[in-house]
């Protein structure tokens, strides 16, 4: 398998603008995870899926971010208007199962600056 | 308030030594509890899951220890090799079948 596939590996976009980043998971895998990581905050969950529902978006910073997983081999993470504290890298990784020990695999991130 | 911490300052450390790295985590009872790598722009890398029953597990030049009373993981890394050098991150489950958070994570080098 190819992995968790993640795009674009960079955006660089203006303060304002709406940026979308896509993932698609590992075949077969039923949980999806959306995190954020930074110096300051470290890596963050943003909001996970099981079985392409959304289960817990608490982490989602605010209104402006948006996720959906409208199959189970695609999800996106959408950030509308955009500023330049949303500066950091952003991952997507997938599991088989529950928790309780599952190995979480990670895509390679998608690095967005805001300027 | 609940939080994990790792080691605060990177570790630095010569080849051939033993690096110890630290998780402390406070107002959690995860039954399980994780460790990753990260390389400089890439994504965490699974390494090793260490139960809550289990005292210690190993893994080639690894080791991971799991003291649910002190709320604390360590993680060895014997016979260190610049190849080592990267971050690491432990994670957990808050608790039971809750969602899994991470650690800020330690920076290590080895020194040749």
């Amino acid at each position: 398998d190819a992995g968790v596939i993640q795009s674009p590996r960079h955006e660089v976009t203006e303060m304002g603008q709406e940026v979308t980043l896509r993932c698609k998971p590992i075949s077969g895998h039923d949980y999806l995870f959306w995190y954020r990581q930074t110096m300051m905050r470290g890596l963050e969950l943003l909001i996970y899926f099981n079985n392409n529902v959304p289960i817990d978006d608490s982490g989602m910073p605010e209104d402006r971010f948006s996720a959906k997983m409208p199959n189970a081999s695609f999800s996106t993470l959408k950030i509308q208007p955009s500023e330049p504290r949303d500066s950091a890298v952003y991952f997507c990784a997938s599991s088989l199962g529950r928790f309780s020990g599952n190995t979480i695999y990670f895509g390679e991130g998608s690095w967005l600056t805001v300027v | 308030s609940q939080k994990i911490e790792q080691n605060s300052e990177a570790l630095n450390i010569q080849e051939g030594k033993t690096a110890t790295l630290t998780c402390n985590y406070t107002n959690y009872s995860p039954a399980y509890l994780q460790w990753y790598r990260q390389d400089p722009g890439r994504g965490p890398v699974f390494l090793l899951l260490i139960r809550e029953n289990e005292k210690e597990k190993r893994k080639e030049r690894l080791k991971v220890t799991f003291d649910t009373t002190l709320k604390q993981s360590l993680f060895h890394i014997t016979a260190s090799q610049p190849a080592d050098s990267a971050t690491y991150l432990c994670a957990l489950e808050k608790t039971s079948y809750d969602k899994v958070i991470f650690g800020p994570g330690t920076s290590l080098s080895v020194i040749p």
